[in-house]
């Protein structure tokens, strides 16, 4: 399996600011996926993120409020911008490794709380 | 990829057999189970997936029906860890660099009591 490292693994972040989420992978893997988990709730894809090309994002999900980069194929960043209290969630990055199956692993997730 | 449907929740005497039911009469043939869960605070951890046959690993064991429009994990000895939200999910074959995601739904709360 792939070992998946996101780092802040928790924050209080204050309404209007935004907060960049970092995911680092011990593997080289193509596919990179951003969820979202609200309190309570299951789990939603916010976008997929390729090495070398733009995000795709699911609907309801749009670049300006989540910036994506994935700069090589080991790290990809989300940001989410200008936090209200409703992007309070834990959000889960996730890679889709290129052996075992493509099987699809997931960090342990970021818990966020806007305040 | 098609949908699943689970039980709300369950409960399970530690040490003994969980069975997980899951209902994806929608199917298509390319189409493979995934079997994920997710305990409480953590990330979603991948535990099984299979085709047409039967699969065991080392966590559970996954049976799915001849018509494969139901299958059912089974956690062998289940124990108070084992408490978490199973989440099955149908998923397209996986190929290089598909980028085929896991869409969850609300999952089965298993929960394993002394």
């Amino acid at each position: 399996s792939a070992v998946i490292s996101q780092k802040p693994s928790r924050d209080i972040c204050q309404r209007g600011t935004s907060l960049t989420i970092q995911c680092q992978v011990d593997s080289q893997v193509t596919m990179m996926f951003w969820y979202r988990q609200q309190p309570g709730q299951s789990l939603t894809l916010i976008a997929t993120a390729n090495q070398g090309s733009e995000a795709t994002y699911e609907s309801g999900f749009v670049i300006d409020k989540f910036p994506i980069s994935r700069p090589n194929l080991t790290f990809s960043t989300l940001t989410v911008s200008n936090m209200s209290p409703e992007d309070s969630s834990i959000y889960l990055c996730s890679v889709e490794t290129d052996y075992s199956g493509n099987t699809i692993y997931f960090g342990e997730g970021s818990w966020l709380t806007v305040v | 990829d098609a949908k699943t449907t689970q039980p709300t929740s369950m409960d399970c005497a530690e040490g003994r057999a969980a069975n997980l039911p899951c209902n994806h009469s929608t199917i298509s043939g390319n189409e493979y189970v995934y079997w994920y869960r997710q305990i409480h605070s953590q990330g979603p951890q991948y535990i099984i997936h299979g085709l047409k046959n039967n699969e065991t690993n080392e966590m559970a064991s996954l049976i799915i029906t001849e018509d494969r429009k139901s299958s059912t994990l089974i956690l062998p000895h289940a124990t108070l860890r084992d408490t978490a939200v199973y989440y099955c999910i149908v998923r397209v074959a996986p190929t290089i660099h598909a980028g085929n995601m896991l869409t969850f739904g609300g999952g089965t709360r298993l929960m394993v009591k002394p």
